[in-house]
Parts: C-alpha cells; sequence; structure tokens
C-alpha cells in the first residue's frame, strides 16, 4: 500500500517552454500533496504544499507564477513549470500525505527535468 | 523553529560491518521523526518512524532507530550493512499536531559500502 506514482520519470524541454508533472496516490486519498526540488548531492527542499480543492501554499522564495501546483482530486497533484529556463532545471519529487495527522510522506520516484 | 542536523555528509564501511547514522534534531517538544532513504535517481523510501512509546523502533530492511530524548537524537543503526544499503539516508521530523503535517529534512548522509 501508499504507493505514490509520479509521471513523467525524466523530461527534456526548450527553454520557454511548460512542463507538467503529475502526482498520483494510487492506493489511499491524500488530502495533502507536498512537491520538493533536490539539487545534486544536496536535501530535499519543499517548494510547496497543495491541499485537495484550495490553493497551494508556497515556501518562501518559491514563484508561485513560475511554479503552478493543481491539486482538483484526493488522488492527483500536478506541477507545471511555466516558461522553464535552464536554472529551473532539477530533480523534482512529490509526497502525498498517509493522513492521520502523524506527518507520514510517501514519496514519488521523482521528475529530472532539464531545460536546453 | 524546528531543524534537523545529519552531522556526517559520507560515511564508507566494510559490507557486513555495523553501521550508525547520525540525526539530531532541534524542536521544542518531542517530533515525530523519520528516516527516509534514498537510491540513486529516485524518490524517498520510508524506513522508520517514532511517534511516541518504545524508544527503539524496528524498520524495514534490517534498520532500527533509537530515539533518546536527552540527547535530542534519532540515529540509525544496522548490525550488518548490505552493498545494497548503498544509497542517502534522510533523516526527517514532524511537528505533532501541526496544520500542515510538514517535515523538515536533514541534509543527509551519504553510504558507500565497500565489498
Amino acid at each position: 500500500g501508499a504507493v505514490v506514482s509520479q509521471h513523467p520519470s525524466w523530461v527534456i524541454c526548450k527553454s520557454g517552454t511548460s512542463v507538467k508533472i503529475e502526482c498520483r496516490s494510487l492506493d489511499f486519498q491524500a488530502t495533502t500533496m507536498f512537491w520538493y526540488r533536490q539539487f545534486p548531492k544536496q536535501s530535499l527542499m519543499l517548494m510547496a504544499t497543495s491541499n485537495e480543492g484550495s490553493k497551494a501554499t508556497y515556501e518562501q522564495g518559491v514563484e508561485k507564477d513560475k511554479f503552478l501546483i493543481n491539486h482538483a482530486s484526493l488522488t492527483l497533484s500536478t506541477l507545471t513549470v511555466t516558461s522553464a529556463h535552464p536554472e529551473d532545471s532539477s530533480f523534482y519529487i512529490c509526497s502525498a500525505g498517509g493522513g492521520g495527522g502523524r506527518n507520514i510522506q510517501y514519496f514519488g520516484a521523482g521528475t529530472r527535468l532539464s531545460v536546453l | 523553529a524546528q531543524s534537523v542536523t545529519q552531522p556526517d555528509i559520507h560515511i564508507t564501511v566494510s559490507e557486513g560491518a555495523s553501521l550508525e547514522l547520525r540525526c539530531n534534531y532541534s524542536y521544542g517538544a518531542t517530533p515525530y521523526l523519520f528516516w527516509y532513504v534514498q537510491s540513486p535517481g529516485q524518490g524517498l523510501q520510508l524506513l522508520l518512524k517514532y511517534f511516541s512509546g518504545d524508544t527503539l523502533v524496528q524498520g524495514i530492511k534490517g534498520f532500527e532507530a533509537e530515539f533518546k530524548r536527552s540527547q535530542s537524537s534519532f540515529n540509525l543503526r544496522k548490525p550488518s550493512v548490505h552493498w545494497s544499503d548503498a544509497a542517502e539516508y534522510f533523516c526527517a521530523v514532524g511537528a505533532p499536531g501541526g496544520a500542515t503535517n510538514k517535515l523538515i529534512f536533514g541534509t543527509g548522509t551519504l553510504l558507500a559500502v565497500q565489498p
């Protein structure tokens, strides 16, 4: 149980284009989903917290117009990197809250974004 | 503010040797504590968690961790390391009763296993 699917696993795009990453909880309902960014050999940086049916809460310094998050259902959240530039190249990981108020998060396998 | 410190950036152990990865946290009360493992190019897998009760918790893949309140520590241990344990390990804390269920991650410890 507690499987989170993230798609695509790797995407290459041209500078200026937008890229959408999907995060799905396959066997449980996730009221809260989280989006992280990870630079090489570094820890996870929380970008935003999304709750189903409401606007995402972005961490300080994260551009909400650049990183659009939608959490339309209890099993799906999407991150859209708009007008991507090479500096947006990174590893993006989503997680889904397991519920129960105990902060358990189940992670997707991550998406490697390369912007040319 | 909550924080997590993993003092060891990189550790190398021989296969079959014991392992201890250190984790210290800063929090006003007893937080929820987690250890996650990340293989290269992959997401994070939950190894074990501590909420309350018995301070020695067992996890998957033969790992265990001990919560020591007096030392604000939650060190991860394994008695005999296997080559497949080579990965990055992250300690994380969460605030009980928090509205957002956020986790704060340490900077990670990269484990290398020598044959």
